[in-house]
C-alpha cells in the first residue's frame, strides 16, 4: 500500500513550457485535491475532484489545467510555464468512510522551478 | 483578510517546556476543524482533529471556540521530535479544507 504517490519530485522548467505533474492513491479514496505551497502562504489549493470524471476549482486555479480520468489517478497541467509557478506542489486525497472525517493524506511533493 | 490566521512563530521553546498555538478562522460556517504537522520539506500529516468539547491525545490538548472562532492547541512536556511547523485547519463547507501558514516550532536540548 504506497498511499499517495507523486511525480516527478523535482523539475525545472523554462518558461513558457509545459509540464503534467502525476498524482495517484491506491486508497480508493473518491476526492483528491491538489495545493501549492509557498514560503510565508501555507498550503493554496488549485484544483480539486469529488469522483472520477469531476473536477472543480480552488482558491488559486489561474494558469492550471487538471483531469481525473481514473479514480486513482489525478493529473495537473501546467500549459505555460511561468516563473509565478515557481512551488512545491502536494497532491493529497480522502475519502469518506476513514478514521476521521476529511483526513486528507499528502503525497511527498513535486518540487517545481520554473525559469 | 485570511480564513485561517495564525502567528508565524517561531517558538523557540526548552525541553520539557509547555507551549501554546493559537489560530483564528473566520467562516462561521465551518464545522471541521484539525491540526497538522508538517516537517521541513516534509509532507503535512494530520496531528489530531479539534472538537467542540476539546479534546486531548497524550501531550496534546486542542480546544475550539466557536463563538470567537478560535482553536487552540498546547503541547505539554515538549520533546526535540516536537519541533516542526503546525498547521490549522478548517473545512470550507465545500468537501475542501483552508489551511492556515503555520506555526513554526522549535524544542532546544
Amino acid at each position: 500500500n504506497a498511499g499517495v504517490t507523486q511525480t516527478p519530485k523535482f523539475r525545472v522548467l523554462k518558461t513558457g513550457q509545459s509540464m503534467t505533474l502525476l498524482c495517484a492513491q491506491d486508497m480508493n479514496h473518491e476526492y483528491m485535491y491538489w495545493y501549492r505551497q509557498d514560503p510565508g502562504m501555507g498550503l493554496r489549493l488549485i484544483h480539486y475532484s469529488v469522483g472520477e470524471g469531476t473536477t472543480a476549482k480552488g482558491e488559486v486555479p489561474d494558469g492550471y489545467n487538471v483531469s481525473r480520468l481514473k479514480k486513482q489517478n489525478f493529473l495537473l497541467g501546467l500549459e505555460s510555464a511561468a516563473p509565478s509557478q515557481t512551488s512545491v506542489y502536494f497532491c493529497a486525497s480522502h475519502g469518506t468512510s476513514g478514521r476521521v472525517s476529511y483526513e486528507q493524506y499528502f503525497g511527498p511533493g513535486t518540487r517545481l522551478t520554473v525559469t | 483578510r485570511k480564513e485561517v490566521e495564525q502567528d508565524p512563530g517561531p517558538f523557540n521553546v526548552p525541553e520539557g517546556a509547555t507551549v501554546a498555538f493559537n489560530c483564528t478562522y473566520s467562516n462561521s460556517a465551518s464545522q471541521s476543524f484539525f491540526w497538522y504537522r508538517q516537517d521541513c520539506r516534509k509532507e503535512p500529516k494530520l496531528l489530531m482533529s479539534v472538537y467542540s468539547s476539546g479534546n486531548e491525545d497524550g501531550r496534546f490538548t486542542a480546544q475550539l471556540n466557536r463563538a470567537s472562532q478560535y482553536i487552540s492547541l498546547l503541547i505539554r512536556d515538549s520533546k526535540l521530535s516536537d519541533s516542526a511547523t503546525y498547521l490549522c485547519v478548517v473545512d470550507t463547507g465545500r468537501r475542501a479544507l483552508t489551511f492556515g501558514s503555520g506555526t513554526r516550532l522549535q524544542v532546544q536540548p
